[in-house]
């Protein structure tokens, strides 16, 4: 089945700092990936639909600009948290559709972001 | 909001009995897929069922789906320590929509 690779799974970083994770559809092209995040024992909320070669769509509530979308290329969405704060910390999730056959969507295995 | 609701919350059980868990959900869907998550880990994902199936079976795992109730169910048969975890159930409208993830059940079994 199709497969998405995010990396890295695990980052720590200083305060201040940004931050990028890297979402990777492996054998099928994805016109469009979503970026979800995960606060502890909450549920996934999104925060974005990156569409390749466009500006991202946020979802209300999410900083535009510290959280940045680049979906340069029809395999690669990338995710930068800038200027990282510890409430920044969470776990952080893409997913891309696979247009071939059903459409169906599927998951990477996350990033978990400790910012210290 | 689409999003969906587990119900229970918390499941506590003993080792070797059956875990039931319930996923109701408010719009139509392409299909609704389960998820498990262990404490500080990323999702697994378990099962995807499609709008048109009634039942999916994956080893101890069974989930049914009513779309005509709008609600889903994952049962875990013989429950193991290991099966301790939180899942979820995520729909998926399909097209290029996003896919919902509901609130979860902490599952606890206890050996």
């Amino acid at each position: 089945g199709a497969v998405v690779s995010q990396h890295p799974s695990r980052v720590i970083c200083k305060s201040g700092t940004s931050v990028k994770i890297e979402c990777r559809s492996l054998d099928f092209q994805a016109t469009t990936m979503f970026w979800y995040r995960q606060f502890p024992k909450q549920s996934l909320m999104l925060m974005a639909t990156s569409n390749e070669g466009s500006k991202a769509t946020y979802e209300q509530g999410v900083e535009k600009d510290k959280f940045l979308i680049n979906h340069a290329s029809l395999t690669l969405s990338t995710l930068t948290v800038t200027s990282a704060h510890p409430e920044d910390s969470s776990f952080y999730i893409c997913s891309a559709r696979d247009p071939q056959g059903a459409f169906e969507a599927f998951f990477g295995q996350g990033t978990r972001l400790t910012v210290v | 909001s689409q999003q969906g609701e587990e119900d229970p919350q918390a499941l506590s059980i003993q080792e070797g009995e059956n875990a039931t868990m319930n996923c109701s959900y408010k719009t139509s869907i392409n299909n609704l897929q389960w998820y498990r998550q262990n404490s500080g880990r990323g999702l697994v994902h378990l099962i995807l069922i499609r709008s048109n199936e009634r039942e999916k079976h994956s080893g101890r795992l069974r989930v049914t789906l009513d779309c005509s109730k709008k609600s889903s169910c994952l049962l875990i048969t013989a429950s193991r320590a290991a099966d301790t975890a939180s899942y979820f159930c995520a729909t998926d409208p399909g097209g290029y929509q996003k896919v919902t993830f509901g609130i979860g059940t902490k599952l606890q079994v206890i050996p």
